[in-house]
């Protein structure tokens, strides 16, 4: 069984401040992770994936998350907000060993205040 | 390669009345999902298709839904008598069985709004 837990399900912040995104995940088995986007009216859209290739990892437009085995964690974060990042943010886990779904958390959403 | 796509993209229908929806996933990705989001929830899961297979499903795809890939390349999901709970964003992704990391690649999204 796998699941996920988005800690905050709102965020605000002042633009040029940095942004963290908490997320936890449970996975019997060893997970893949990614962090997807979500503007209003607009699909999904990937951020950034762990693979195990490396626990820190770099997506687009300035994000990062850290996986953190010993935490169950995958935080994203980003140094400096801009008001374009403001918009829903989903954690997902994905059970290598079971292809057939992906788990979401409930999704942060993410203010900017000028 | 323009990406997965659904139609329609917003949809109204009375309750009672059956409603289909259609996905064309990426070209080579032979592994094609249907979730479902309601506002203030994330995408929850409802079934998979590997090629033409479809080889899991969510207790949350009750009787009235169903969900074909008859060429393992499009994807329709089709909703019998409709009742207001099944308004929703309805979600398609596609990803390719060779990735083991599962990476899906999602749609725009189909709007169902029962009246």
């Amino acid at each position: 069984a796998q699941s996920v837990t988005q800690l905050d399900s709102h965020v605000s912040v002042s633009e040029g401040t940095p942004v963290l995104l908490r997320c936890n995940y449970s996975s019997s088995y060893s997970p893949s992770l990614f962090w997807y986007v979500q503007h209003p009216n607009k699909g999904l859209q990937l951020l950034l994936k762990y693979t195990s290739a490396a626990t820190l990892v770099k997506g687009i437009n300035g994000f990062e998350a850290e996986f953190k085995k010993s935490e169950t964690s995958f935080h994203l974060t980003k140094p400096s907000a801009h008001m374009s990042d403001a918009a829903e943010y989903f954690c997902v886990v994905s059970d290598r060993t079971n292809a057939g779904k992906s788990t979401f958390g409930d999704g942060t959403t993410l203010t900017v205040k000028p | 390669d323009t990406g997965v796509s659904q139609n329609p993209r917003h949809k109204i229908t009375k309750r009672g009345q059956n409603v289909t929806f259609r996905c064309d996933p990426i070209s080579e990705h032979n592994r094609l999902y249907w979730y479902r989001q309601t506002l203030g929830q994330g995408p929850e899961f409802l079934t998979y298709f590997q090629n033409e297979a479809q080889l899991e499903k969510s207790r949350l795809l009750s009787d009235r839904f169903s969900a074909e890939r008859p060429k393992g390349s499009f994807s329709t999901l089709e909703i019998q008598r409709t009742e207001q709970g099944d308004s929703a964003m309805y979600l398609c992704a596609s990803s390719r069985a060779s990735d083991s990391h599962n990476e899906q690649f999602f749609g725009p999204g189909t709007r169902l709004t029962v009246l």
